[in-house]
């Protein structure tokens, strides 16, 4: 068990680039969540998949951001044409049996 | 109103001090309650899961949950400087587990 990992751990970007980030859940968590944190609040539900399927989108979610999680196991969460007010640290968290989730060390993400 | 309400502070306490942070929250169909503690620029890290009502200690932690009054607690005793982070509650109901966090409370444990 090596823990939910993310990648990039840091990313800038220009506005109106797209970024596309990574997230390996812990090994056969079938639910893997999403969520975006910004500066002194608490993070936000963006969206979930249990196993390949995207159950729920959040209204936060906008058309230009899509999330995949392709045959079940790593996810990846893309923003097209990037606004600086997507700047935040998305997180991902992975859930097994239990009730708990286990977060990743976020991608920070600054667009300029 | 915010679905969690959790007071920002900063609080700032001497080593060796018991911290006591909390959350209300609206929502009656929340059934798991948990406390994450968050490090500068790291995710959370989950230290404390409760179902229901009631209480749950584990080492120098204590959770309480009262759902009659909507409230939970995290009590930490004999403070140490390495518990200084950003304490956040999280709860979830039973269908799909996704959280609603409070916005944290970040805590200063005085050497």
């Amino acid at each position: 068990d090596t823990g939910v990992s993310q990648d990039p751990r840091h990313k800038i970007t220009k506005r109106g680039q797209n970024v596309t980030f990574r997230c390996d859940p812990i090994s056969e968590h079938n639910r893997l969540y999403w969520y975006r944190q910004t500066l002194g609040q608490g993070p936000e539900f963006l969206t979930y998949f249990q196993n390949e399927a995207q159950l729920e989108k959040s209204r936060l979610l906008s058309d230009r951001f899509s999330a995949e999680r392709p045959k079940g196991s790593f996810s990846t969460l893309e923003i097209q044409r990037t606004e600086q007010g997507d700047s935040a640290m998305y997180l991902c968290a992975s859930k097994g049996h239990q009730e708990t989730q286990y977060f990743g060390p976020g991608t920070r993400l600054l667009v300029l | 109103q915010k679905e969690v309400e959790q007071d920002p502070g900063p609080l700032s306490v001497p080593e060796g001090a018991i911290v006591s942070l909390n959350c209300t929250y609206s929502n009656s169909a929340f059934q798991y309650f948990m406390w994450y503690r968050q490090y500068s620029r790291k995710g959370p890290e989950l230290l404390m899961y409760t179902y229901s009502s009631g209480n749950k200690e584990d080492g120098r932690f204590t959770a309480q949950v009262d759902k009659s009054s909507k409230y939970i607690s995290l009590f930490i005793r004999d403070s140490q400087p390495s518990d200084s982070a950003t304490y956040l509650c999280a709860m979830s109901r039973s269908n799909d587990y996704k959280l609603s966090f409070g916005a944290g409370t970040t805590v200063t444990v005085r050497a």
